[in-house]
């Protein structure tokens, strides 16, 4: 069974451009969860999507979005890049939102 | 709201010896516990995982952990360390007051140093 699988593994981009992360889940799993693992505040949630819909966002501001297409895959885009951005962003899924979480080997954002 | 505390930043053994990193939580309604370990410059990968059944989780590699709510805690053992243990480990609570999992609450890692 293939696993959490996410791209790109490396993405440089500059302050005040957009970045977007992609992320395919676990066949079988609907909810895809995405945190940020920057360097010295640990992971940290970021937003969970379940059949489709955001049904929670931890505490970042709006310029961090995403969607879940009909295929259970996730997009997480970041507007208006600031150096702070700079992170592993980590994408997990499960079965649902009561189920242990399976994580993505990341992609890592530099912002320069 | 939850939370989670690993006491111990860094944690160095000599292979074949004892490994035991700690994690206590907080949380207000019966918690799901997970262990993740982290290689560099990868994911994390699932150890193992607490979800109100038997207190003594056995997980991959040889780890396991125990749950003791009057402690609140859930630490990570292992009888005897390998050089590919080392890693840094993750110790998360689940479960909001509604009974879903979709957060996880981390602590701030264990960094694991095996010793030839």
């Amino acid at each position: 069974e293939a696993g959490v699988t996410q791209s790109p593994t490396h993405l440089i981009k500059t302050r005040g451009q957009q970045a977007t992360l992609r992320c395919s889940p676990i066949s079988g799993h609907t909810s895809v969860y995405w945190y940020q693992q920057a360097l010295g505040l640990g992971l940290q949630f970021l937003l969970w999507y379940d059949e489709g819909e955001e049904r929670n966002r931890g505490n970042f501001p709006p310029r961090f979005s995403g969607r879940q297409f009909p295929n259970y895959s996730s997009e997480l885009n970041v507007n208006a890049l600031e150096l702070e951005d700079s992170a592993l962003y980590l994408c997990a899924s499960s079965h649902d939102g009561t189920d242990t979480q399976y994580f993505g080997p990341g992609t890592r954002l530099t912002v320069l | 709201a939850q939370s989670v505390t690993q006491l111990g930043s860094h944690v160095s053994v000599s292979e074949g010896a004892l490994v035991l990193l700690r994690c206590n939580y907080s949380s207000s309604v019966p918690p799901y516990l997970f262990w993740y370990v982290q290689y560099p410059n990868q994911g994390l990968q699932l150890l193992l995982k607490y979800t109100s059944a038997a207190t003594l989780v056995k997980g991959i590699n040889g780890f396991e952990a125990e749950f003791k709510k009057s402690e609140t805690s859930f630490h990570l053992t292992k009888p005897s360390a390998h050089m590919s243990d080392a890693a840094e480990y993750f110790c998360a609570v689940g479960r909001n007051s509604g009974g879903s999992n979709y957060k996880l609450t981390f602590g701030k890692g264990t960094l694991l140093t095996v010793n030839p």
